[in-house]
């Protein structure tokens, strides 16, 4: 079973840039999750879809930050413009919807290293 | 305000040690608790937890939740060096929102290290 792709892994601006990062689930997988995880912290949760609807934004900076996922399968996350403090790992992860497989966690993809100069 | 603390913060063992990581929540609508391992990239699933007082194993690694107490623990004996990583602990509260998931709240992690 192919895992949760994200891209690019790494992605180094300079402030007031743009930046986008891409998330392509697992297959099947309805749930979508974007995460922010700082150095040294656990990661937050940023954005959380359910096929191509928004279930939680609620820890989203929306006035930088933006996120969709069309189609109900992959998804971008955007930051425009970027600033000092956003340097951090961005991790996507997916899981089915709850009772439908085996397994009900969430699976995390590699993670987008962000910094910003 | 939900909250996931993590101790001890890091930890610096030698292989053949015995650990013990501690996990407090203090979430409204609990639904799970999971441990997760990360090394250098994505965390990678260990346990979920549900209901108190059962142990979950896997190998050198147990994981027992008190669903009283508000807290998890998870042990792994006999260390490895290749058990070096951070352990996250992360409580699921219930979708608010509608969704069949709920979002997860991760505590900042325990560095774990075993030296050779």
């Amino acid at each position: 079973e192919a895992g949760v792709a994200q891209s690019p892994r790494y992605k180094i601006i300079e402030k007031r840039q743009s930046v986008a990062f891409w998330c392509n689930p697992i297959s099947g997988h309805a749930t979508l999750y974007w995460y922010q995880q700082i150095l040294g912290q656990g990661p937050k949760l940023l954005i959380q879809f359910q096929n191509n609807g928004v279930v939680d934004d609620s820890q989203l900076p929306k006035d930088r930050f933006s996120a969709e996922r069309l189609k109900g399968v992959d998804s971008t996350l955007k930051i425009q413009p970027a600033k000092l403090e956003d340097s951090a790992v961005y991790l996507c992860a997916s899981s089915p919807l709850r009772g439908t497989s085996g397994r009900d966690e969430q699976f995390f993809g590699p993670g987008t290293r962000l910094t910003v100069l | 305000e939900d909250k996931v603390v993590q101790s001890p913060l890091s930890l610096v063992v030698h292989e053949g040690d015995t650990v013990t990581l501690n996990c407090s929540y203090e979430v409204t609508n609990f639904r799970s608790l999971l441990w997760y391992k990360q090394e250098k990239k994505a965390p990678t699933f260990l346990f979920m937890l549900t209901s108190s007082g059962i142990e979950k194993k896997s190998g050198r690694l147990s994981s027992i939740l008190d669903k009283k107490e508000l807290f998890s623990i998870l042990n792994i004996t006999a260390t490895q060096t290749g058990d070096s990583a951070v352990y996250l602990c992360a409580v699921e509260a219930r979708g608010y929102y509608g969704g069949s998931q709920g979002n997860l709240i991760f505590g900042k992690g325990t560095k774990l290290s075993v030296k050779p």
